[in-house]
């Protein structure tokens, strides 16, 4: 069952432009996750952000989250032909042993 | 500096065949996951376990099967491969308790002819 839906599915934009990638999930969460993907890669994790904050920054990387609006975004800020990738959201409903659900993937490219 | 590991990274099999696929983490980790990744599917979970010898079926299970016998393996079995199994495959892994940040391996693509 899967939650959490990206959007766009794909995104193209210039090198030094942002880049902002939307999330969208059913369910009360306990924290949300933001995963990258190089082109036949493993997943790996960016940035979590629990249900009690609306803002998480780490880098050029900014997260938001609307509980009320079950919504998150993933903003990368001046970006980089090695931010090309795919980015997945992921929601965890509560905290312990939960399987993270994943959305289907925002696939950035980045062109120099 | 690698931290889950699976055995192998390209597979061809054909139908009917016996398929393991090996997944090993060496960061004391008691949960363990297998997903498959579909292009426009996403990733979608086979199986998990939350401890050795413990196992619990995901969203799609049906065809695979899997074993934990070690803490640190994880292992995907399909008993008779199909056509319909070729998929990227990944393992991962995390702590059981606290913020639930998966680590993944690289992936094993498998190709069922």
């Amino acid at each position: 069952s899967q939650q959490g839906e990206e959007d766009p599915q794909a995104l193209s934009i210039q090198e030094g432009e942002n880049a902002t990638m939307n999330c969208s999930y059913k369910t009360s969460i306990n924290n949300l996750q933001w995963y990258r993907q190089n082109s036949g890669r493993g997943l790996v994790h960016l940035i979590l952000i629990r249900s009690n904050e609306r803002e998480k920054h780490s880098g050029r990387l900014r997260v938001t989250l609307d509980t009320s609006k079950k919504s998150s975004s993933l903003l990368i800020t001046a970006s980089r032909a090695a931010d090309t990738a795919s980015y997945f959201c992921a929601t965890v409903t509560y905290s312990g042993n939960t399987p993270l659900v994943f959305g289907k993937g925002t696939r950035l490219s980045v062109i120099a | 500096d690698v931290k889950v590991t699976q055995s192998s990274r390209y597979l061809v099999k054909r139908t009917g065949e016996k398929v393991f696929l090996e997944c090993v983490q060496d960061m004391d980790h008691e949960n363990m996951f297998w997903y498959r990744q579909d292009p426009g599917l996403g990733l979608r979970l086979i199986y998990f376990s939350y401890d050795v010898k413990m196992k619990e079926k995901g969203d799609i299970p049906e065809g695979y099967s899997v074993s934990r016998e070690k803490k640190e393996r994880f292992s995907l079995i399909l008993e008779s491969a199909s056509t319909n199994q070729t998929s990227m495959y990944l393992c991962a892994s995390k702590q059981g308790s606290g913020a639930n940040v998966l680590t993944f391996g690289a992936g094993s693509r498998l190709t069922v002819l």
